[in-house]
């Protein structure tokens, strides 16, 4: 079966640092892999993803995620956290089957404080 | 601006009652979903549209209803047989139909059972 895990529901950072937020798959082929951000009652937003080719993807508002077929994770990450970035994240992959339909993790809450 | 709009934002409903929350696009997208976010679990596929007139099941489809009678048009009704629908509700579309794409979402719609 499929699946993503975040393995923390919280990550507290202060503004400046840098900042990653975790994310490990399981699935079988080659993972379609992306990242979201949601900010208090409002939708998702894409921020990036990955699917073929280089390990480290760049993405929305200064993020970027390294792939790491070995460790089979996904990790978000910045180089300098700002106190806009405190929001909610999701992982997701994407189903091997005929239907496209993500699988998404549990979120995790980044708090950037200043 | 191209987009997704969902209504209402808030919503009330009386236990026994059915309720139908709107999603209209005006992306051209082929492909639209509904998903249903609770604290801490994430977001699960309710139902999922690749093309009009056509709709599956998604995880947790049992007691919600869907129809895809215009391309723009997805709404959802929660009926009365759902046993737990309070949620935030979230609209979403993609681009045709492959699994390499990413979601465009709307703002969401939160249900209150009273």
């Amino acid at each position: 079966a499929q699946s993503v895990a975040q393995p923390e529901d919280q990550v507290n950072v202060a503004e400046g640092n840098p900042l990653t937020v975790k994310c490990t798959y399981s699935v079988s082929g080659n993972p379609y892999l992306f990242w979201y951000v949601q900010y208090p009652n409002r939708g998702l937003q894409f921020l990036l993803k990955y699917i073929t080719g280089d390990n480290l993807v760049k993405g929305s508002y200064g993020f970027e995620a390294e792939f790491n077929k070995s460790q089979t994770s996904f990790h978000l990450k910045k180089p300098s956290a700002l106190v806009s970035d405190s929001a909610l994240y999701f992982c997701a992959v994407s189903r091997m089957d005929s239907s496209y339909k993500l699988i998404f993790g549990s979120g995790t809450r980044l708090l950037v404080r200043p | 601006d191209g987009g997704i709009t969902q209504s209402p934002k808030y919503l009330f409903r009386k236990e026994g009652q059915n309720v139908t929350l709107s999603c209209e696009q005006n992306l051209n997208h082929d492909a639209m979903y509904w998903y249903r976010q609770d604290p801490g679990q994430g977001l699960r596929l309710i139902y999922y549209s690749q093309i009009v007139n056509d709709f599956q099941k998604g995880d947790i489809a049992e007691g919600y209803s869907v129809s895809r009678e215009k391309k723009e048009s997805f709404p959802l009704t929660v009926t009365s047989a759902q046993k737990n629908p309070t949620a935030f509700y979230l609209c979403a579309s993609s681009i045709g139909t492959t699994n390499t794409g990413e979601l465009f979402f709307g703002e969401g719609s939160r249900l209150t059972v009273l």
